[in-house]
């Protein structure tokens, strides 16, 4: 267990429908970062935040949005989806920014659209 | 974004030393270099990281060459439950920067 809790392991929904992906970081990390790994792309950074704040925008689509709530989880949704948003959704996190510190990752959210 | 170089797959039989090379020529001098690696399925997990010198753990050890273009990841025994996708990673740290994941090398280990 890496400290890093996604929910759901995974999820199967139709196109066009709308889902929430949830991620609580690491007991007092601050940063929670999302990626999407999909069979063709490897691991794509979507997005940032730190202590409730956008810090990073990746390749993330308009449809997809994420916030981080004050105790700190954060949840990534993706409306109107595509069958090519099917992928494995990872979250991880950090204590803060310093480089010296490095990301604990979630076992990741796989989603499959149909 | 910052960019690494690492041979696509390696192969290595149980029990051998294991050296994943990899090239990060962009690195800036405040970069440390992360190593971590992917089980199928599962969330990329932390190997070793490093700045400017060498470094051990448990699962591994880190040569970071003197200009720090470069670096060595090294399995001192390899089995089967190493066989992995693992990525090099140099990071700043910055605002606005963030882990960028290459396509990392395909870590095969034969019995």
């Amino acid at each position: 267990d890496s400290g890093v809790t996604q929910t759901p392991k995974h999820l199967i929904t139709a196109t066009g429908q709308r889902v929430t992906l949830r991620c609580s970081p690491r007991s007092g990390d601050l940063s929670v970062y999302w990626y999407q790994q999909s069979l063709d792309q490897g691991l794509q950074f979507l997005i940032h935040y730190y202590n409730g704040e956008e810090r990073a925008k990746g390749n993330i689509l308009e449809r997809f949005s994420a916030q981080q709530f004050p105790d700190l989880h954060s949840e990534l949704n993706l409306s109107s989806l595509e069958l090519g948003d099917s992928a494995l959704y990872f979250c991880a996190s950090s204590p803060w920014t310093d480089s010296n510190y490095g990301y604990t990752f979630g076992s990741g959210t796989r989603l499959t659209v149909v | 974004d910052a960019k690494t170089t690492q041979p696509n797959s390696m192969e290595s039989n149980e029990e051998e030393p294991v050296h994943l090379p990899c090239n990060h020529s962009t690195i800036s001098g405040t970069d440390y270099i992360h190593w971590y690696r992917q089980l199928p399925s599962q969330g990329p997990e932390y190997v070793i990281h490093g700045l400017t010198s060498n470094v051990n753990n448990r699962m591994a050890s880190l040569a970071i060459a003197e200009d720090r273009k470069s670096s060595t990841l090294i399995l001192h025994r390899a089995t089967l439950r190493d066989a992995a996708v693992y990525y090099c990673i140099h990071w700043g740290g910055n605002y606005g920067q963030n882990f960028v994941f290459g396509p990392g090398t395909r870590l095969s280990v034969l019995p």
